[in-house]
Order: structure tokens, then C-alpha cells, then sequence
């Protein structure tokens, strides 16, 4: 069975900090894929990355990076300068290979104050 | 290129009733998954359909159906419904079954009363 834990539930940070969402996985697989997406108020999911599990590199773009560490079974993002445009819910899901069914985590609610 | 559509956008429904939620994958996309998202949790899986067949169902009681049409568009149908029904229902397409990424669109707001 797959599980994906995101351990916060609401992050609050001020316009230009740095956030960190948090994000643990479990799975029985070897390989599988790790996902974020967006929702911000309109409910609308927004894609923001996919990642295989046999590529551990850290991803950059833009303000946003990820770090992927297979030993912890965590795949973690980072908003660097927070924007207020950056407030919504985020989730990380898995996928196991061959499937394209999504298993999510409960989300973090960022909130980016002024 | 249009992304995902569905309809409707919200829906008001009384306990018992029966609703039809409709979906068009984006362009090409053979495949298309509904998921269920009762607030405050992330979306779950309800089914997906691939080339028209079922492909894969998630933990849901047999009042929840659903189908896709030859030009790969879909359904879903919740039958005798309940008040724990009320929740925002997603769907995504992508182009096959496999590795792919799915791509959501914007969802129907249903309500139980």
C-alpha cells in the first residue's frame, strides 16, 4: 500500500521569507513517482513537478527547489522569497510506475502574509 | 490548447438523488481519472478509464459508476446519494495509462443537502 504524510497543516510566513513543505512517503515499489501540485482557492490542481525514483538530484526553478532523499523517504520544496501569490494548498503525491493513479497527502495550507 | 474541462461547476443535490458529473480530457488524452476531494483532505482516487475500459478503481461503494465515451470523454455517476457525498470531484486526463502526468481540471463543487 502506498501513503504519502504531510506532517503540516498550515505554514503562515511573511512575503520574502523561505518556506519549507514537508513531505514523507511509503511505498513497497522500486520504482515510482513523486509529484507536487498546486491548488490554489479557485480548486484547480496546477502541475508543479515530477520526479522518478531513481533520479535523487535536487531540482531547481525559479523560486522553487526540491530535494529528493530516497534514504528518508522524503521529497521536500522549498519556496525561496515567498510571494503572497505563492498562498494556497500544496500536495505531494506518488504514483507507482506503470500507473498514472495518484495517491495524495492531506496538503499544507500556505498562507503568504504582506 | 483547451486543458481539462467539466460540468458543472457546482451542483446542489438532495439526499437520495442521483448526479451525472461530466468531463472532456484535454486533446489526445486517451485516458481520464475522477477523484474525490472531501475538504480539508487531498483528492482521492475514485477510477480510472483508459480506451474506454475501467482500468482502475479505487475504495468506493458500487453507488459510485462511472464510463467513457468513444471521443474519450467521461461520466461519473453517484446514485442514492448522501450527505458525506458533498465534495469537490476532479478530474484529469492524460495521454495513456502509463507514466504519465495527469493534468486536472477545475472541478465540480457538489453539495448534499
Amino acid at each position: 500500500a502506498q501513503k504519502v504524510t504531510q506532517a503540516q497543516t498550515e505554514i503562515s510566513v511573511v512575503e520574502k521569507e523561505d518556506v519549507t513543505l514537508d513531505c514523507v512517503y511509503e511505498t513497497r515499489d522500486t520504482t515510482y513517482y513523486l509529484f507536487w501540485y498546486k491548488q490554489p482557492p479557485s480548486g484547480e490542481l496546477v502541475f508543479l513537478i515530477r520526479r522518478n525514483s531513481f533520479d535523487e538530484q535536487n531540482e531547481i526553478s525559479g523560486r522553487y527547489s526540491w530535494n529528493f532523499q530516497k534514504s528518508t523517504s522524503s521529497f521536500n520544496f522549498t519556496i525561496t522569497a515567498s510571494q503572497v501569490v505563492d498562498s494556497a494548498v500544496y500536495f505531494c503525491a506518488l504514483s507507482a510506475s506503470g500507473y498514472s493513479t495518484l495517491t495524495f497527502g492531506k496538503g499544507t495550507m500556505l498562507l503568504v502574509s504582506p | 490548447d483547451a486543458g481539462v474541462t467539466q460540468s458543472p461547476t457546482h451542483l446542489i443535490k438532495t439526499r437520495g438523488q442521483h448526479v451525472t458529473l461530466r468531463c472532456s480530457p484535454i486533446s489526445g488524452h486517451k485516458s481520464v481519472s475522477w477523484y474525490q476531494q472531501v475538504l480539508g483532505q487531498g483528492p482521492q482516487f475514485i477510477f480510472q478509464y483508459y480506451e474506454k475500459e475501467e482500468r482502475g478503481r479505487g475504495n468506493f461503494p458500487d453507488r459510485f459508476s462511472a464510463r467513457q465515451f468513444p471521443n474519450y470523454s467521461s461520466e461519473l455517476n453517484v446514485n442514492a446519494l448522501l450527505l458525506g457525498d458533498s465534495a469537490l470531484y476532479l478530474c484529469a486526463s492524460s495521454p495513456g495509462q502509463g507514466d504519465y502526468e495527469q493534468y486536472f481540471g477545475p472541478g465540480t463543487r457538489l453539495t448534499v443537502t
